[in-house]
């Protein structure tokens, strides 16, 4: 099936720290959304963009629609623990109601 | 708790035989969508329900699956003749439809082993 170009694949890091995750498509996305999964778990809606440009923070999460609305990013300020899983972006495409997946990312968090 | 509810969360069955997943979408939303997640990937898009109208099937779908929404509220999905290939985690989500800002918000999955 169609997945998104999502990048990196993974990150280890340390607490404190910035992370900066993104997702490319050839196709055009009518909204961006990004989920956090935890191991045997559903994904769990971090942030919703619907309109090209858009820029979204939910506390330390800020996420943007890109301008061509082939790509989207997702930031995570000062890292903690609790951060560490793995992180979908999912994509909509215009006329459809389905959503198209990344590949994700997955975010080890040191202290 | 007033998420999606999906039932059972784990289930191990022997190849050739059927199984049956249900989802509880959050009340009053009138879509309901299935994913399949393998490991290591993002979920990928089944099928989904405006009310019981059963709109779009992914090319996934062979034909042993099967998908119904006989009232409009819950959903069952079920697998005949089951193959080791599908095991994966099935997932299911719900959305208000028909808003311009529509959002999907997923249940926690029932994790499908074939031996």
């Amino acid at each position: 099936g169609q997945q998104l170009n999502q990048s990196p694949q993974s990150m280890f890091i340390q607490e404190g720290e910035d992370v900066s995750m993104n997702c490319t498509s050839s196709s055009i996305f009518n909204t961006w959304l990004w989920y956090k999964q935890d191991p045997g778990e559903g994904p769990v809606l971090l942030i919703a963009l619907y309109k090209a440009g858009e820029l979204t923070s939910n506390g330390r999460l800020t996420a943007q629609f890109g301008i061509t609305r082939k790509d989207s990013f997702l930031n995570i300020s000062a890292s903690i623990p609790s951060d560490v899983g793995i992180y979908f972006c999912a994509g909509q495409l215009v006329n459809t109601d389905k959503l198209i997946f990344g590949t994700g990312t997955r975010l080890q968090v040191f202290p | 708790d007033t998420g999606v509810s999906q039932d059972p969360r784990h289930k191990i069955t022997k190849r050739g035989q059927n199984v049956t997943f249900r989802c509880d979408p959050i009340s009053e939303h009138n879509r309901l969508y299935w994913y399949r997640q393998t490991l290591g990937q993002g979920p990928e898009f089944l099928t989904y329900f405006q009310n019981e109208a059963q709109l779009e099937k992914s090319r996934l779908l062979s034909n042993r699956f099967s998908a119904e929404r006989p009232k409009g509220s819950f959903s069952t999905l079920e697998i005949q003749r089951t193959e080791q290939g599908d095991s994966a985690m099935y997932l299911c989500a719900s959305s208000l439809g028909g808003v311009t800002r529509d959002t999907q918000y997923f249940g926690p999955g029932t994790r499908l082993t074939v031996l």
